[in-house]
């Protein structure tokens, strides 16, 4: 069955990067995009940006621009999303996501909690 | 690009609840629907306005009708109780996935 497995919970200070991984199995991992969401605590959902495995291309929303980095490790079926200059509103859990590049998120990991606090 | 839903809906079981999100030119896009209960990823439960991923009872539907898409879950199940969030994907200047600000479904 499809899974995304993500890492666990960071507790990180402000200034300091954060990375976090994403092993897929149970399907192709070239044949599909992984996204990255985040999810503030008590609010909504908010798009990042995606990875292509095969390629290794990437695509992040402005908001992110210059502060988000997005790779793969084939032979491990992993993503990784690193996020750096943390501020603490970056406090939210992080989730990756299976799709295409413009279409929806049909499997989600299970999320990972990044605290971001002096 | 923005997609405006009700902060929340409030239904008896069995009844009907409809969730609405409206966008500008939503009538162009693909819209998605995800449902998401406390502490848990968001699932997948509707996508492509209508289509309905496998696993999805037939009670929940997704329609779109001018520049508003709903998400109608029929029959309402205490286990409906959750938010949910329509997505679509935004190609303009600067191209975005937008979601939802997300709706409350409480069963009464």
């Amino acid at each position: 069955q499809v899974q995304l497995v993500q890492s666990g919970a960071e507790v990180k200070k402000p200034g300091a990067s954060v990375k976090v991984s994403c092993k897929a199995s149970g399907y192709s991992f070239s044949d599909y995009y992984i996204h990255f969401v985040r999810q503030a605590p008590g609010q909504g959902l908010e798009w990042m940006g995606w990875i292509t495995p095969n390629s290794g291309t990437t695509f992040s929303a402005r908001n992110f621009h210059g502060r988000v980095t997005m790779t793969r490790d084939t032979s491990a079926t992993t993503v990784f999303l690193e996020l750096s200059r943390l501020q603490s509103d970056d406090t939210a859990v992080y989730f990756c996501a299976r799709g295409g590049p413009v279409s929806h998120f049909d499997y989600w990991g299970q999320g990972t909690l990044v605290s971001v606090s002096s | 690009y923005v997609l405006t839903q009700p902060p929340s809906v409030s239904v008896a079981p069995g009844q009907t609840a409809r969730i609405s999100c409206g966008g500008s030119t939503i009538a162009t896009k693909s819209v998605h629907w995800y449902q998401q209960k406390p502490g848990q990823a968001p699932v997948l439960v509707a996508y492509d306005d209508s289509d309905r991923p496998s696993g999805i009872p037939e009670r929940v539907t997704g329609s779109k009708s001018g520049n508003t898409a709903t998400l109608t879950i029929r029959r309402v199940e205490a286990g409906d109780e959750a938010d949910y969030y329509c997505q679509v994907w935004d190609s303009s200047l600067d191209p975005t996935y937008v979601f939802g600000g997300g709706t409350q479904v409480i069963v009464l």
